[in-house]
């Protein structure tokens, strides 16, 4: 199992500006995602968080948007830039291995006004 | 293509009901695995259960059970003697190589469970 910590749990901002979440987790993993989950709705992939090299973005999600940091095999950052109210949503980290199940940090609760 | 199909977006039941919650998937690949999750309302990802394809027995795990049924491409989820406890969004999910192997989810199921 992993445990993985997630910052900041929630969080208001204005619209234009950026919030970097970070994502940590308790020991050294391979394959790590970003997650969105809009109001009332289910997880939608953004991007698989390589380490050493640029993340791989799902269809929809581009990198100017949802730049993604990997610097090491324990920890990303998700940053959403130039925020409009239709990225209010929340966020998840997780790692998963191919056959196992896989562990969500805590979620960031973002709105955007 | 891969998919997941929850056919029930909410449920309402009382207390001490047995609930089941549907879930169809879609894939051409014989190695898959499949996942419950569920959410309660704080907002975190649960971990309930992995399956994968060639393990067609069905399994309880205290109240709750599922049933994995390939002929039908179905991996259903009951909790027996529903608790208030139990009201959360279960989310049915799936991996296989022809998706990459990263976790599509269903829509999820909203339990209500009243008391």
């Amino acid at each position: 199992s992993a445990v993985i910590s997630q910052k900041p749990s929630r969080d208001i901002c204005q619209r234009g500006t950026s919030l970097t979440i970070q994502c940590q987790v308790d020991s050294q993993v391979t394959m790590m995602f970003w997650y969105r989950q809009q109001p009332g709705q289910s997880l939608t992939l953004i991007a698989t968080a390589n380490q050493g090299s640029e993340a791989t973005y799902e269809s929809g999600f581009v990198i100017d948007k949802f730049p993604i940091s990997r610097p090491n095999l324990t920890f990303s950052t998700l940053t959403v830039s130039n925020m409009s109210p239709e990225d209010s949503s929340i966020y998840l980290c997780s790692v998963e291995g191919i056959v196992t199940e896989a562990f969500f940090g805590q979620g960031t609760r973002l709105t955007v006004v | 293509a891969q998919k997941v199909t929850q056919a029930q977006t909410e449920i309402s039941v009382v207390e001490k009901e047995d609930v089941t919650l549907d879930c169809v998937y879609e894939t051409r690949d014989t190695t898959y695995y499949l996942f419950w999750y569920k959410q309660p309302p704080s907002g975190e990802l649960v971990f309930l259960i992995r399956r994968n394809s060639f393990d067609e027995q069905n399994e309880i795990s205290g109240r709750y059970s599922w049933n994995f049924q390939k002929s039908t491409s179905s991996f259903n989820f009951t909790i027996t003697a529903s608790q208030v406890v139990d009201s959360a969004v279960y989310f049915c999910a799936l991996r296989s190589p022809t998706g990459g192997f990263k976790t599509i989810f269903g829509a999820g199921t909203r339990l209500f469970v009243k008391a």
